[in-house]
Parts: C-alpha cells; sequence; structure tokens
C-alpha cells in the first residue's frame, strides 16, 4: 500500500494560467477527496468523488475549478485562469466506504503558488 | 452544521511537560472525531480516531484523546512531550461516520522548547 500520492508537489504558475494537479488515491479506495489549505488555516473541503461519481462539491469550488475522477481511480483537479488567491496548497485524500470506512487518508498536499 | 473549535493557535510546553491540546466539537449527531498531524510542507498524517466505541482513544506517538460528550470535547494529550512533537494539530469531525468529508478546526502549533 503506497498511500495517496499527487504530482506535482509544487507549481508555480503564472496568473492567468491553466494548472492541473493529478491524485492516486490508495488502491481500493473508492472515495476520492479535493481540500484546499492556506496558510495558517485548516484543510477546507473542496469535493468528492465516490467511484468516478462527484457526489458533492463546495461553493469554495468556483466555476474556474473543475475536478474528475473519470474511471473511479485517479483524479485530476484543474484550475484555470488561475488568481493570486488560489495560491495554497491543494491536499488529496482517499477513504473505503467498506471496513474502517471512517478513516480519510491524506497525501503531501501540491503547493500552488500564482505570481 | 458541524464544526470543531481548536482553542489556541499556539501552544509552547518544555520537552518533558504534558501536552494538551484543545478541541471542542459542535454536531446535530453523534460525530466521529479525529486528530491529525501535518509536519512542516508535508500533508496530514492521522493520530487517532474516536468511533463511538471506546471514549479514550489512544493514538501513534504516545498520544491520546478523551471523548466527553458532556463537554462536547474532545482534547489531545501526551504525557511527555518530546522535540520530534513539534507540529501543528488538526482536529476534524466528521458527522456522518460514514466515511463522508471531514471538518477542520483551524489548527494548533505545538512548540517544544528545551
Amino acid at each position: 500500500d503506497t498511500g495517496v500520492s499527487q504530482d506535482p508537489r509544487h507549481k508555480i504558475t503564472k496568473r492567468g494560467q491553466n494548472v492541473t494537479f493529478r491524485c492516486d488515491p490508495i488502491s481500493e479506495h473508492n472515495r476520492l477527496y479535493w481540500y484546499r489549505q492556506t496558510l495558517g488555516q485548516g484543510p477546507e473541503f473542496l469535493t468528492y468523488f465516490q467511484n468516478e461519481a462527484q457526489l458533492e462539491k463546495s461553493r469554495l469550488l468556483s466555476d474556474r475549478f473543475s475536478a474528475e475522477r473519470p474511471k473511479g481511480s485517479f483524479s485530476t483537479l484543474e484550475i484555470q485562469r488561475t488568481e493570486q488567491g488560489d495560491s495554497a496548497m491543494y491536499l488529496c485524500a482517499s477513504s473505503s466506504v467498506f471496513g474502517s470506512g471512517n478513516t480519510i487518508y491524506f497525501g503531501e498536499g501540491s503547493w500552488l503558488t500564482v505570481v | 452544521a458541524q464544526s470543531v473549535t481548536q482553542l489556541g493557535s499556539h501552544v509552547s510546553v518544555s520537552e518533558g511537560a504534558l501536552v494538551l491540546l484543545r478541541c471542542n466539537y459542535s454536531s446535530s449527531v453523534p460525530p466521529y472525531l479525529f486528530w491529525y498531524v501535518q509536519y512542516p510542507n508535508q500533508g496530514l498524517q492521522l493520530l487517532l480516531k474516536y468511533t463511538s466505541a471506546a471514549t479514550l482513544v489512544k493514538g501513534i506517538n504516545g498520544f491520546e484523546a478523551e471523548f466527553k460528550k458532556s463537554e462536547t470535547s474532545f482534547h489531545l494529550t501526551k504525557p511527555s512531550a518530546h522535540m520530534s512533537d513539534a507540529a501543528e494539530y488538526f482536529c476534524a469531525v466528521n458527522p456522518t461516520g460514514t466515511a463522508s468529508k471531514l471538518t477542520f478546526g483551524t489548527g494548533t502549533r505545538l512548540q517544544v522548547t528545551l
């Protein structure tokens, strides 16, 4: 079990550019979550998937943000027309509905800096 | 809505002293509660969780937490702090207990001094 993997770990982009982050969950975990964390704050929920279905989206997820999980395995989070306020760490997490289904495991995060 | 409040954004203790990090929750249904630790520039690591079994929960690295329904609290403790415990600690609540989303507190930064 290799844990939740995120790529890239760090991304610096110019304002207005698009960026995409990838998340590979723990194998056989059917739920996948995206959170955003800014300096000095706790993680804030963005969205989650059960298998390939996106079941909930936060109001924080503006129209410039889109998340997909096309085959129910890895997921991507795309931010279009980035703004400086998008600078944050984007955390991916996964869990299983079965067994000890209430435990959510996090990846190392992807840092985004918009300049 | 479910939420957690962490009292004290910064806590400083001497090495070997008791660590007490406070968390109070608000939930309309029986909650599942979690403590996570975050080291600089890293993701979150699960320390321990309460899932309606024993009210005193033991976690990794010598930490434990006690669920007190009457006080709506889930404070994190460790009898003797170690320098390696310096990190950010987050309390989180899962209101439905079915692997749905977590709601986090704002975190407490623990500093351990010699």
